[in-house]
This record gives structure tokens, C-alpha cells and sequence, in this order.
């Protein structure tokens, strides 16, 4: 299975702030990398597939940029709306796999 | 605008065999797309269980072993998980969700609102 590494698991951060965050794989997956956001009692929202490609209806402040092993999801001027949790998955291989999340809290 | 919907029992017996339902409205149920069932703990990010396409072709996360099975009726416009022999560990948020086919692989852009599946006897 392909392991998922993200990076932290939970930051603060200030409205307006630029926050990044990484989602290391432990092969080399390509492109195949997909950012999701969740919030508390939701399913999670696609946000960036393809690594760098932004999901219809998805902000741009939103960008995913890096291939394999090595991908970040970047939220530029952070919004109240912004605070959840963001998770990757890799669609490279079976069995499809996410990360563990990252928890972005107001500071 | 697709909208997915689970429904099924939110309390199973341990042992017994969990069985969830996704109805699919506003879209295509045929082809382009692979049909998923993804499962989240309390306080875990999600685990993939398993995805299966319109014209029943399966695959399924191995760590479940053989007690999941996934099938689909493109009539009803619905689709379906059993998991066999749970236990505790099963107890989780389940969610169906849609992955247009590309080539970048399985991305899931639609999702049902999830419903709390708890093991208990």
C-alpha cells in the first residue's frame, strides 16, 4: 500500500494568512495526488486533482503544485470558511489511500 | 446536479453483515464513472473500502479481505456494499461517493451526507 505522510497535522493561522501544507507518498505516484477539505460532520469536498488541477466551483486561492513523492496544497488569503480539515489521496494505485489530515485552526 | 444518498440500518449486530445502499439522482449512473464506498472513523481521515463501475466490475481495498462485496442495479440507480462478519473496528462514518474516470486516476467529486454505522450487540 501507498503510504501517506501530511504535514502538520494541525497549524493556526490568521485570516488573510498564506498556509501551506505537504503530503509526502512513499512511491512515486506522478501526478496522481487529490486534496480534499472537510468539515466537522461533512464529507469531504474535492478541492485539487490531478495534483495541480482545480476542481470546478473551488476558490483560486486554492493551488496543489509537486509530483511524486513530494506534493503541497497551498490556500492563499485565508478565509473564515477555510477552517477545516484538509486530507490528500493518492489515485495511483489500489488500494486508494488518504493522509491523515491537517487540521487548520483559527489563531 | 448528482446528489448520492445512503441509507441502511446504523446498528449492526457484531458478526453480522452490514448492508448500505446509494441511491444516485441528478446524473448518470453508466459509464464515465466509478462508483465508491469510502468509511471514515471517529477522529481518522477516511479509508477507501472499495469502488465498482456500471458494469460490475469491482475492486476493493484488500485489507477487508473477502467480506466486502459491491454490486450495482443501474435500473434503480443505486448501488451497494455488504461487509461481512463486523466488529467493532467497522463502526464508522460511511459515505458513497462518484470518481469521474480519468487518467489521473480516482478522484471522488460527488459524495453522499454519510451515515453513522455503529457495531454493538
Amino acid at each position: 500500500d501507498i503510504k501517506m505522510t501530511q504535514s502538520p497535522s494541525s497549524l493556526s493561522a490568521s485570516l488573510g494568512d498564506r498556509v501551506t501544507i505537504t503530503c509526502r507518498t512513499s512511491h512515486n505516484i506522478s501526478l496522481r495526488l487529490n486534496w480534499y477539505q472537510q468539515k466537522p460532520g461533512k464529507a469531504p469536498n474535492l478541492l485539487i486533482y490531478a495534483a495541480s488541477t482545480l476542481q470546478s466551483e473551488v476558490p483560486p486561492r486554492f493551488s496543489g503544485s509537486g509530483s511524486g513523492p513530494d506534493f503541497t496544497l497551498t490556500i492563499s488569503n485565508l478565509q473564515p470558511e477555510d477552517f477545516a480539515t484538509y486530507y490528500c489521496q493518492q489515485s495511483y494505485s489500489t488500494p486508494l489511500t488518504f493522509g491523515g489530515g491537517t487540521k487548520v485552526e483559527i489563531k | 446536479q448528482v446528489q448520492l444518498l445512503e441509507s441502511g440500518p446504523g446498528l449492526v449486530r457484531p458478526s453480522e453483515t452490514l448492508s448500505l445502499a446509494c441511491t444516485v439522482s441528478g446524473g448518470s449512473i453508466t459509464n464515465n464513472y466509478y462508483w465508491g464506498w469510502i468509511r471514515q472513523p471517529p477522529g481518522k481521515g477516511p479509508e477507501w473500502i472499495g469502488s465498482i463501475s456500471y458494469s460490475g466490475a469491482t475492486y476493493r481495498n484488500l485489507s477487508l479481505k473477502s467480506r466486502v462485496t459491491m454490486s450495482i442495479d443501474t435500473s434503480k440507480r443505486q448501488f451497494y456494499l455488504k461487509l461481512s462478519s463486523v466488529t467493532a473496528a467497522d463502526a464508522a462514518v460511511y459515505y458513497c461517493a462518484r470518481a469521474p474516470i480519468r487518467v489521473a486516476g480516482d478522484a471522488f467529486d460527488s459524495w453522499g451526507q454519510g451515515t453513522v454505522v455503529t457495531v454493538s450487540s
